[in-house]
């Protein structure tokens, strides 16, 4: 397409529930990346994937969040067991092939956890 | 590991006035540096970047940033501030993996 879609654009859940937020990237792009943004706080990094495999999940704040991607298409962030302290939003970019082209955001899905 | 810090959380100018926003990284060797802007329910859009060269890059809607190895610093200017220039300044590095570290943002508020 011809811009990062994310959906749904607003979720909001109740605590304990699971929730999934998806991303499809430009066509193309072979390199996808999650961030998470607070409220008034920069961009945390969450999971990078390259393909299908992840070289770098390191920012996954627990065991609860997961990462999946298929192929060199959308990717699907996995929150088991939400608590209020994952209400932020979820941003997700892509690129061509290496961070040094500049990403590429969605708009982001706002998840409110009551 | 590399840093970003925006000193300013939030800066107000009027309109038609200079603008100058500050960057300062932490990162062994020459990092890749960034300014991404966000304006209100929007994604972030590339302003400029910085690999190596010449330390004065233009971007688009006017901005330009300068680096300055001696003072680990990227700070991102405008001539003349438009009201539409409204929004959140994110500043960032990439240095030996491939994130980007954000900095915690800088939000512009522009008078008429």
């Amino acid at each position: 397409g011809a811009g990062v879609s994310q959906s749904p654009s607003n979720k909001v859940t109740e605590k304990g529930k699971d929730v999934e937020l998806r991303c499809d990237p430009i066509s193309g792009h072979t390199a996808l990346y999650w961030y998470r943004q607070r409220l008034g706080q920069g961009l945390e990094f969450l999971i990078y994937f390259q393909g299908n495999s992840a070289p770098d999940k390191s920012g996954l704040p627990s065991d609860r969040f997961s990462a999946e991607r298929t192929g060199e298409s959308v990717s699907t962030l996995t929150i088991q067991r939400t608590q209020q302290e994952d209400s932020a939003v979820y941003l997700c970019a892509s690129t061509a092939g290496s961070v040094n082209y500049g990403y590429t955001f969605g708009s982001g899905t706002r998840l409110t956890v009551v | 590991a590399q840093s970003v810090t925006q000193p300013d959380i939030h800066i107000t100018v009027s309109e038609g006035a200079s603008l100058e926003l500050r960057c300062n990284y932490s990162y062994g060797a020459t990092p890749y540096l960034f300014w991404y802007v966000q304006s209100p329910g929007q994604g972030l859009q590339l302003l400029l970047k910085y690999f190596s060269g010449d330390t004065l890059v233009q971007g688009i809607k006017g901005f330009e940033a300068e680096f300055k190895r001696s003072q680990s610093s990227f700070n991102l200017r405008k001539p003349s501030v438009h009201w539409s220039d409204a929004a959140e300044y994110f500043c960032a590095v990439q240095g030996g993996s491939e994130k980007l570290v954000f900095g915690k943002g800088t939000k512009l508020t522009v008078n008429p």
